[in-house]
């Protein structure tokens, strides 16, 4: 079975801190992962993908995250924290072997400190 | 406009009522989707559609019902509201395939409370 672990719900660092949002996932058979982003009223947004290509994956507003099978973690990093940057961030993992449904975390919201 | 479009936005309704929230989709997939948002535990899934005669249920199903009436509509039912049912609800659409073409795409939501 598929699943996604983010921890920390809530997450609060300074402007222009690095910002570090955790994510490990579970899969018996090699993901994809996912990244998505919801600011206040919206919809979901991808933020950024990894499909089995460069395990370094880079983003949208300069957000990067890093597969590590060995540790299967996905963590979503970006250096300097922007205001603009305060939302809900969800990871997800999908699988061929699932119709490539999606199983989504429980999200965290990260707070931008000025 | 979008390319994922949910309507009503916002609803309020009564216990007991049926309600229906709609979804259209102009990015011409075939994949559909159906979740439902609550506070501290993500979006959890309802029902999906892979075409029009392929439904199926996701992980919390029971009290919901589908429609997929073509490629670009898939609407979501409750025939008998609940205040258990309150919740922030996404339709989301995909492309067949894997690899970069395994994106979903998600609707803005509707805002459901049951009253």
């Amino acid at each position: 079975a598929q699943s996604v672990t983010q921890l920390g719900s809530h997450v609060s660092v300074s402007e222009g801190a690095l910002v570090l949002l955790r994510c490990n996932y579970s899969s018996s058979v090699p993901p994809y992962l996912f990244w998505y982003v919801q600011y206040p009223n919206q919809g979901l947004q991808l933020l950024l993908k990894y499909t089995s290509a460069a395990t370094l994956v880079k983003g949208i507003n300069g957000f990067e995250a890093e597969f590590k099978k060995s540790e299967t973690s996905f963590h979503l990093t970006k250096p300097s924290a922007h205001m603009s940057d305060a939302a809900e961030y969800f990871c997800a993992v999908s699988v061929a072997n699932t119709g490539n449904q999606f199983y989504f975390g429980t999200g965290t919201s990260l707070t931008v400190i000025p | 406009d979008a390319d994922v479009t949910q309507t009503p936005r916002n609803r309020i309704t009564k216990t007991g009522k049926r309600i229906m929230l709609e979804c259209s989709q102009t990015k011409g997939h075939d994949r559909m989707y159906w979740y439902r948002q609550d506070p501290g535990l993500g979006l959890r899934l309802i029902y999906y559609s892979f075409d029009v005669k392929d439904i199926n249920k996701g992980e919390i199903s029971d009290g919901y019902s589908v429609s997929r009436q073509a490629q670009a509509k898939f609407s979501l039912s409750l025939e008998s509201a609940i205040p258990n049912q309150t919740a922030l609800y996404f339709c989301a659409t995909s492309d067949t395939g894997t690899g970069s073409r395994n994106i979903q795409y998600f609707g803005a939501g509707t805002r459901l409370s049951v009253l």
